[in-house]
């Protein structure tokens, strides 16, 4: 079974801009969480998306958007990036069955701001 | 709310070493207890995991065990090799609600030979 799959890897933009990164789920997996990883602040939770929902929200700027189509792939866009938005994205799948609940991690993508 | 504090590292062992890496928790009710590790330039995996108090989660020679007293999920490994290298971030999910997961600051381990 193929693992969640992430990309771009890397992308360099530059302040202002917009990026939109997506994200393919583990196949049965509707659960499609984003998270922002970076040295100072560590892994924050961006939002969840379940059955093209957003079910839980972290505390990010209005900036940070995301969605979920109907074969559960989603996207994350950023706009009017700044620098301080270099990080490392990272989507997590789950399976919502009864013995579900862990995450499963893409390998990221790098996004870096100048 | 909920949280996880993690002890700070880096954390440095000699090979074959045993290591304890501290991870308490504050929640309500009973959550979902993790620990992720992550290799340089890769993306977390679950490491092993423990759904109720008491459960003991294992895989690849590390154990934890979920202790609702403690509110602890202290993860343990007996002789630690150079390839466990590597960041641990113990983890927690809330019950119901969906699958938002909550992380520690990590841990950061060096083995050395």
């Amino acid at each position: 079974k193929a693992g969640v799959t992430q990309t771009p890897r890397y992308l360099i933009k530059t302040r202002g801009q917009q990026v939109t990164l997506s994200c393919s789920p583990i196949s049965g997996h509707r659960s499609v969480s984003w998270y922002q990883q970076t040295p100072g602040q560590g892994l924050q939770f961006l939002f969840e998306y379940f059955s093209e929902t957003q079910r839980n929200k972290g505390n990010f700027p209005g900036r940070f958007s995301g969605r979920q189509f109907s074969n559960s792939r989603s996207e994350m866009n950023v706009s009017t990036l700044e620098l301080g938005d270099s990080a490392l994205y990272l989507c997590a799948s789950s399976w919502t069955g009864p013995t579900g609940g862990e995450a499963f991690f893409g390998q990221g993508t790098r996004l870096t701001v100048v | 709310g909920n949280s996880v504090t993690q002890m700070e590292g880096p954390v440095t062992l000699s090979e074959e070493a045993f290591l304890t890496i501290n991870c308490t928790y504050t929640a309500t009710g009973y959550p979902s207890l993790f620990w992720y590790v992550q290799y340089p330039g890769e993306g977390l995996q679950l490491l092993l995991k423990a759904t109720k108090a008491d459960d003991k989660g294992s895989n690849k020679g590390f154990e934890a065990t979920y202790r609702k007293e403690t509110t602890s999920f202290h993860l343990e490994k007996g002789s630690v090799q150079v390839s466990d290298s590597a960041v641990y971030f113990c983890a927690l999910r809330p019950k119901g609600g969906g699958f938002k997961t909550i992380f520690g600051a990590g841990t950061r381990l060096f083995v050395k030979a």
